[in-house]
């Protein structure tokens, strides 16, 4: 069955850096957009990142834009975030998502891994 | 940007009660680029809906959504104790590619 499952978060300090990982089984891996998602603490979504299929393509939202870089490797089938510069308001759960090919919903999400910035 | 604006922000209910929850775009768009996700306390986001009213796989038919434009609508015919969660409308666009909802929570009466 599908299964993402993500690891790399913990406490950093502002202006400190940290690379989450994501990895999927399950599906075949090339055929799916991925994207990450975080939600800050009692929150809602924010959709941040995306990435194609074979790691052609990616958009950021404004907010990453410049501080986060999202990519791919696809014999490890896993999917990284490199979160740079990081802000107290960056604290989150983050998830990675499988695009399901039906007008860019996500149907599959791993557990998430909170991201904890402060001094 | 496309906002997306989901009302109410808490709906208090019984077990047994149909729930409806809305959705309201600031623009109309497509009605393939909808989906609602349910999320319960502590866990990751379940993707219910996508295209507005295709329901996904696995997801029990008393969940159904609607809508068209600008105006799209969760139904949950019959609450069941499991259904008590918080729920979020969602867009695929073009920049950002993807906007949720703030959420409506459903909440045991």
């Amino acid at each position: 069955q599908v299964q993402l499952v993500e690891s790399g978060g913990g406490l950093v300090k502002p202006g400190g850096s940290l690379r989450l990982s994501c990895v999927a089984s399950g599906f075949t891996f090339t055929d799916h957009y991925m994207s990450w998602i975080r939600q800050s603490p009692g929150k809602g979504l924010e959709w941040i990142s995306y990435i194609s299929g074979r790691g052609i393509t990616t958009f950021y939202a404004d907010s990453v834009k410049g501080r986060f870089t999202i990519s791919r490797d696809s014999a490890k089938r896993s999917l990284y975030l490199e979160m740079n510069s990081l802000r107290v308001d960056d604290t989150a759960i983050y998830y990675c998502a499988r695009d399901a090919h039906a007008g860019g919903s996500l149907d599959y999400w791993g557990q998430g891994t909170l991201v904890t910035v402060s001094s | 940007e496309i906002v997306l604006t989901q009302s109410p922000g808490t709906l208090s209910l019984s077990p047994g009660e149909r729930a409806t929850l809305s959705c309201r775009t600031s623009q109309s768009i497509s009605s393939r680029y909808l989906a609602w996700y349910q999320q319960r306390p502590g866990q990751a986001p379940r993707l219910l809906i996508y295209g507005a009213s295709s329901r996904a796989t696995g997801i029990p038919d008393r969940f159904s959504g609607s809508g068209s434009g600008a105006d799209f609508t969760l139904t949950i015919s019959r609450l069941e104790t499991e259904d008590f969660a918080v729920y979020y409308c969602q867009h695929f666009g073009s920049s950002p590619p993807a906007t949720f909802g703030g959420g409506t929570k459903v909440e045991i009466k």
